[in-house]
């Protein structure tokens, strides 16, 4: 199947910095990429959609100047989350989809702010 | 609104055994439903999807989910568990206009030797 990458894996920081996350489409290109997160044993919440060249899509309840996302081209689109603070730390899984029905994950990356 | 269920938060099979993982659904018009699974601190890989066609849809790792539309149940199945199919699943599913996928709270399965 298709592969998505996403770095880094793991991060750590201090409160009040910024974090960016890259999401890459490996061998396919993603006209569609999507964020979410996920909190410890609970489900996978939809931060937003993001296409190639347009502005994002968030959900209700997202801070959109918060969680910055730049989809610039068919294989990357990045979430920086800006002014960190520890309640943003979670588990963040990025996935494209390309033409087809199916939407490819990334291996998430873990955000732990001090 | 779309949304997915899947009612149990946990499975316990023994190896060898046949396993179900439950999921329903609601959305408007015709689903598109996927079930994915979940290694510890990993992301989520696809295991298969129903978009048309049979209502018996095979897909990786000997995995097979049966769609019923009367029912609106998607549930994920294998004949015979192993130990390392031990991990948590989750059902999602997006209607023909969505774009992103919506996903049940997953059902961490258990399979013991």
């Amino acid at each position: 199947g298709a592969v998505v990458s996403q770095h880094p894996s793991r991060v750590i920081c201090k409160s009040g910095t910024s974090v960016k996350i890259e999401c890459r489409s490996l061998d396919f290109q993603a006209t569609t990429m999507f964020w979410y997160r996920q909190f410890p044993k609970q489900s996978l919440m939809l931060m937003a959609t993001s296409n190639e060249g347009s502005k994002a899509t968030y959900e209700q309840g997202v801070e959109k100047d918060k969680f910055l996302i730049n989809h610039a081209s068919l294989t990357l689109s990045t979430l920086t989350v800006t002014s960190a603070h520890p309640e943003d730390s979670s588990f963040y899984i990025c996935s494209a989809r390309g033409g087809g029905d199916t939407q490819y994950f990334g291996p998430g990356t873990r955000l732990t702010v001090l | 609104a779309q949304s997915v269920a899947q009612p149990e938060d946990q499975v316990n099979v023994a190896e060898g055994n046949p396993l179900t993982v439950k999921c329903t659904y609601s959305v408007s018009g015709n689903p598109y439903l996927f079930w994915y699974v979940q290694y510890p601190n990993r992301g989520l890989q696809f295991l298969l999807k129903y978009i048309t066609g049979d209502n018996l849809v095979k897909g990786s790792y000997g995995f097979e989910a049966e769609f019923n539309k009367s029912q609106t149940s998607f549930h994920l199945k294998k004949p015979s568990a192993l130990v390392s199919d031990s991990a948590l699943y989750f059902c999602a599913v997006r209607d023909m206009l969505g774009t992103a996928l919506i996903f049940g709270k997953g059902t961490t399965l258990s399979v013991s030797s």
